[in-house]
């Protein structure tokens, strides 16, 4: 099994809202990722946790501000996003990082658009 | 960081055999991935090299060459469903998270 499951699959938010996306697996792994990815580009990395610690923020603005609650979930809450924050977000997860240990498997992704 | 090049766009025809290159620029490269994507869905993986030498797995095959910072992923018998973007995933500078590259958008027609 090699299932990341994202929710909500679509999210349609105004400027001023608060909203979260939510990420589980259930495979063990202790890294999990979040990536934007707008279309028809890769995607970009945002955030990595690590063994449920933060380890990389690639520059993201505040209005981005994830979570791990344990090591099966993670989250990104949205605040004040501005519309060209529009685009598919999607987390991963991999066992560890660490050669072969590093295969991230992703989650269908949610598909964001901000008014 | 990395310098990652592949061709945008592919065609090919059902039924027969693609290769897609892709070129990197790497310090302390640590492992390239392949990845497939259809539009508006998540990257699938595909194949991951570390060792230079061709992986196959079914249809799919995958090289790389260290020493000349090169890989190609190979699709033999070519169906309409393989129809996607792949993109190639760099791990380097030490780092054991993939830099991705644009994508190669792949149409495979009858």
């Amino acid at each position: 099994d090699t299932e990341v499951t994202q929710t909500p699959k679509h999210l349609v938010m105004g400027m001023t809202n608060k909203k979260s996306l939510k990420c589980e697996q259930h495979m063990g792994h202790r890294a999990m990722y979040w990536y934007k990815q707008k279309a028809k580009k890769p995607p970009e990395l945002m955030f990595v946790y690590s063994y449920e610690k933060l380890s990389i923020n690639e520059s993201v603005p505040s209005r981005f501000s994830p979570e791990c609650p344990n090591s099966s979930l993670l989250n990104l809450h949205l605040h004040a996003l501005q519309p060209e924050d529009s685009a598919l977000y999607l987390c991963a997860s991999s066992q560890t990082q660490r050669g072969g240990e590093s295969i991230q498997y992703f989650g269908a992704g949610t598909r964001l658009s901000v008014l | 960081g990395q310098n990652i090049d592949q061709p945008t766009e592919m065609t090919a025809t059902e039924g027969a055999i693609v290769q897609i290159n892709c070129t990197y620029q790497t310090s302390g490269f640590n492992g390239l991935f392949w990845y497939q994507q259809h539009a508006g869905e998540a990257p699938t993986f595909l194949s991951y090299n570390v060792l230079d030498g061709l992986e196959e797995k079914g249809r799919f095959s995958s090289f790389l060459s260290r020493s000349k910072g090169y890989s190609y992923l190979l699709l033999k018998e070519l169906q309409m469903k393989d129809s996607a973007s792949y993109l190639c995933a760099v791990m380097g500078g030490g780092s054991y998270i993939p830099t991705f590259g644009r994508g190669t958008s792949l149409i495979v027609h009858p």
